[in-house]
């Protein structure tokens, strides 16, 4: 059984603040995928990581891969009210294209206060 | 606008009551998904399908029975509802290229057994 830990769970900052979350396993994985999901609303994919060591930009958001495929990280420069909402990762273990589920972290909740 | 449809959006049962929860899709997607998410729990997979006719369980089976008789629709069945399956639970689908449009979630259903 994987094991898969979001930090922290909880995350309460100003708005214009920079935060970092995280997503760790013991298990290494073909890709990564995080998805926001706001209140009253299903998960939304943000990006998917396949390479280890890959950065992807979203504007302010900056997603990275681990270079063992174990871990990724998502920082956000200059909160915004609007990025509140539950953050998760979801990793993705056999061939992307063909794994037939996935499992999601238990995520971290952002709050942005203005 | 095309996309995961789930209904009803609200529900309370007693103890004891049966119910159908149904997700209705118009992407064509192959692959569905039934999630139940509950605080500090994350989103856990029930169970899911990869095409019209076939079912599998995910990790939280019991309690609960799925039918995709048509390709559009996953339907989720609880036959004899307890306090422990109050939830909000998520329908998602999926084409075959994960990797670059991710899980569509429907808006979530939440259900009260009293």
């Amino acid at each position: 059984t994987q094991l898969l830990e979001q930090s922290p769970q909880f995350l309460s900052i100003q708005e214009g603040e920079n935060l970092t979350v995280y997503c760790n396993s013991s298990s290494v994985f073909s890709s990564l995928q995080w998805y926001r999901q706001e209140p009253g609303e299903g998960p939304v994919l943000l990006v998917t990581v396949v390479t280890g060591g890959e950065v992807k930009k979203l504007k302010r958001l900056t997603f990275q891969f681990g270079d063992a495929r174990k871990d990724s990280s998502l920082h956000i420069t200059a909160a915004q009210p609007g990025d509140t909402g539950l953050y998760l990762c979801a990793p993705i273990r056999g061939h992307v294209n063909r794994d037939d589920k996935i499992i999601f972290g238990k995520g971290t909740r952002l709050h942005i206060l203005p | 606008n095309a996309g995961v449809t789930q209904t009803p959006k609200f529900r309370v049962l007693k103890t004891g009551q049966s119910m159908t929860l149904l997700c209705a899709q118009d992407m064509n997607h192959e692959y569905m998904y039934w999630y139940r998410q509950d605080p500090g729990m994350g989103l856990r997979l029930i169970h899911y399908s990869v095409g019209e006719g076939t079912t599998a369980k995910g990790e939280v089976p019991d309690g609960y029975n799925v039918s995709r008789l048509k390709k559009q629709n996953f339907l989720l069945g609880l036959e004899s509802a307890a306090p422990s399956q109050t939830s909000v639970y998520f329908c998602a689908s999926k084409r075959e290229d994960l990797r670059y449009y991710g899980y569509t979630f429907g808006s979530g259903t939440r259900l009260t057994v009293v």
